[in-house]
C-alpha cells in the first residue's frame, strides 16, 4: 500500500498568505522526499526536495520541513498567488529503491 | 518546461487493443521511468529504464512492457487493454538510475479505453 498520505485533500487559502501543505509518511527507511505540483492538464512539477539529514530547506517562496521523529513533511509556500492553485504531491523514495511512491495529493485553491 | 516530451498527448483505444506511447528525456537525462495516474491519484511507479533495461518494476503485469532506445527516449508499451487502464501516462527523465536523482515529468498521454 502507499506509504506516503497528506493530511487534507483541499486548502483553501486567501491571496497573499502563507499556505502550509502536510504530509505524513510511514516508512522510516525513506531518505528522500520530493514535493511536486501539477496543474489540471500538466504533469507533475519538482519544487522542492530534502534528504532525511536535513531538517529544513528553503526555495523560492517554499520552505519544505521534515519531522523524522514524527513522519511528518509539509510544504509552506508564502505569499500565496492565484499561480499555486494546483494539486500538490509529497513523494518519497528509499536508498536502493527505484520508485518514488506519491500520496493521493492535496488540491490548494487562492481565494482572490 | 522540463524538456521532457510525450506523445500523443491523448489517444483512445478500445478494450483488447494494444498501444503504444512515447517519451523523449531531458537531455543529459539516461534514465525514463513511466508512472500511471488514475484521475484523482496520485502517479504509480509502473518500471524504470537504465542503459536500455529495466532497471526496476512495480506492480504492473507483464502486458505492460517498456523499451528504451540509445538515445535514451524510451516506450511504453501496453497490450489488451482493459477499461481499468483509461489514465494519465506519464515519464519522468533523471539523471541517474533508482530513486535518488529528481525526476522530472513530461506532461503525460491521456489514454482512454473504451
Amino acid at each position: 500500500g502507499e506509504s506516503v498520505g497528506l493530511h487534507l485533500p483541499t486548502l483553501s487559502v486567501q491571496e497573499g498568505d502563507n499556505s502550509i501543505i502536510n504530509c505524513a509518511y510511514s516508512n522510516s527507511a525513506s531518505d528522500y522526499f520530493i514535493w511536486y505540483k501539477q496543474e489540471s492538464g500538466k504533469g507533475p512539477q519538482f519544487i522542492i526536495d530534502i534528504r532525511s539529514n536535513m531538517d529544513k530547506r528553503q526555495g523560492q517562496r517554499v520552505t519544505v520541513l521534515l519531522n523524522k521523529t514524527v513522519k511528518h513533511l509539509s510544504l509552506q509556500i508564502a505569499a500565496t498567488q492565484p499561480g499555486d492553485s494546483a494539486v500538490y504531491f509529497c513523494a518519497e523514495n528509499k536508498v536502493d529503491d527505484y520508485k518514488l511512491s506519491f500520496g493521493a495529493g492535496t488540491t490548494v485553491t487562492v481565494r482572490a | 518546461e522540463t524538456g521532457v516530451t510525450q506523445s500523443p498527448t491523448h489517444l483512445i483505444k478500445t478494450r483488447g487493443q494494444q498501444v503504444t506511447l512515447r517519451c523523449s528525456s531531458q537531455s543529459g537525462h539516461n534514465t525514463v521511468s513511466w508512472y500511471q495516474q488514475a484521475l484523482g491519484q496520485g502517479p504509480q511507479f509502473i518500471f524504470q529504464y537504465y542503459r536500455e533495461e529495466e532497471n526496476g518494476r512495480g506492480n504492473f503485469p507483464p502486458r505492460f512492457s517498456g523499451l528504451q532506445f540509445p538515445n535514451y527516449s524510451s516506450e511504453l508499451n501496453v497490450n489488451a487493454l482493459e477499461l481499468d487502464d483509461s489514465a494519465l501516462y506519464l515519464c519522468a527523465s533523471s539523471l541517474g538510475p533508482g530513486g535518488q536523482d529528481t525526476q522530472y515529468f513530461g506532461p503525460g498521454t491521456r489514454l482512454t479505453v473504451l
